[in-house]
């Protein structure tokens, strides 16, 4: 059992529509990031979020920590060809300074 | 700029075999880590190192060893190739622990017959 649940593991979608992947967990995070891996290269950090509730934009994409900080969601606006990739998210426990993965969201999307 | 980089890319081995797989960073930092990708499991955490000369377990440590003999590298071994090792290994570095951006290598995709 993956103590981060990523969800969905596979969503292919039209350029141009939004989408929302979620990121869940049982335990509590003191941080929680989000990378993006393309096929042959190692994962790209996103963004970082620490605080319960937090929402944070990176141009078409926005990142949401929820306020019990055991869970996150990643929202893309008018999805582009450029986005298509993997998509992790990690997160720090608060009893340890370990950082887990989730398997993450194959994401592609079509011209 | 090279960050961080992973030598070879690519390995076939066969079963009883043993390898090093090389990483090497020039960020100065003090994290290092060994991961192991695979279908839908994530990356899970073989070992890591706090600095140069110390080295500790992760999640999945069996079967492999690691030395952080210069501050700037990581070697990861197999000493015995089994077939359930068959993986892509990322190696990441860091500043700090926790919260801290992790910063990756471009993967080894190793196979074991």
């Amino acid at each position: 059992t993956q103590l981060l649940e990523q969800s969905p593991q596979f969503l292919s979608i039209q350029e141009g529509e939004n989408l929302t992947v979620y990121c869940n967990s049982s335990s509590v995070f003191s941080s929680l990031q989000w990378y993006r891996q393309e096929p042959g290269e190692g994962p790209v950090l996103l963004v970082t979020v620490v605080t319960g509730g937090e929402v944070k934009k990176l141009k078409r994409l926005t990142f949401q920590f929820g306020d019990a900080r055991k869970d996150s969601s990643l929202h893309i606006t008018a999805a582009q060809p450029g986005d298509t990739g993997l998509y992790l998210c990690a997160g720090a426990e608060d009893n340890n300074n370990d950082m887990r993965f989730g398997a993450g969201t194959r994401l592609t999307v079509k011209p | 700029n090279a960050g961080v980089t992973q030598t070879p890319k690519f390995r076939v081995l066969k079963t009883g075999q043993s390898m090093t797989l090389l990483c090497a960073q020039d960020m100065n930092h003090e994290y290092m880590y060994w991961y192991r990708q695979d279908p839908g499991m994530g990356l899970r955490l073989i070992h890591y190192s706090v600095g140069e000369g110390t080295t500790a377990k992760g999640e999945v440590p069996d079967g492999y060893n690691v030395s952080r003999l210069k501050k700037q590298n990581f070697l990861l071994g197999l000493e015995s190739a089994a077939p359930s090792q068959t993986s892509v290994y990322f190696c990441a570095s860091s500043r700090f622990r926790g919260w801290e951006p992790q910063h990756f290598g471009d993967g080894t995709r190793l196979s074991i017959l």
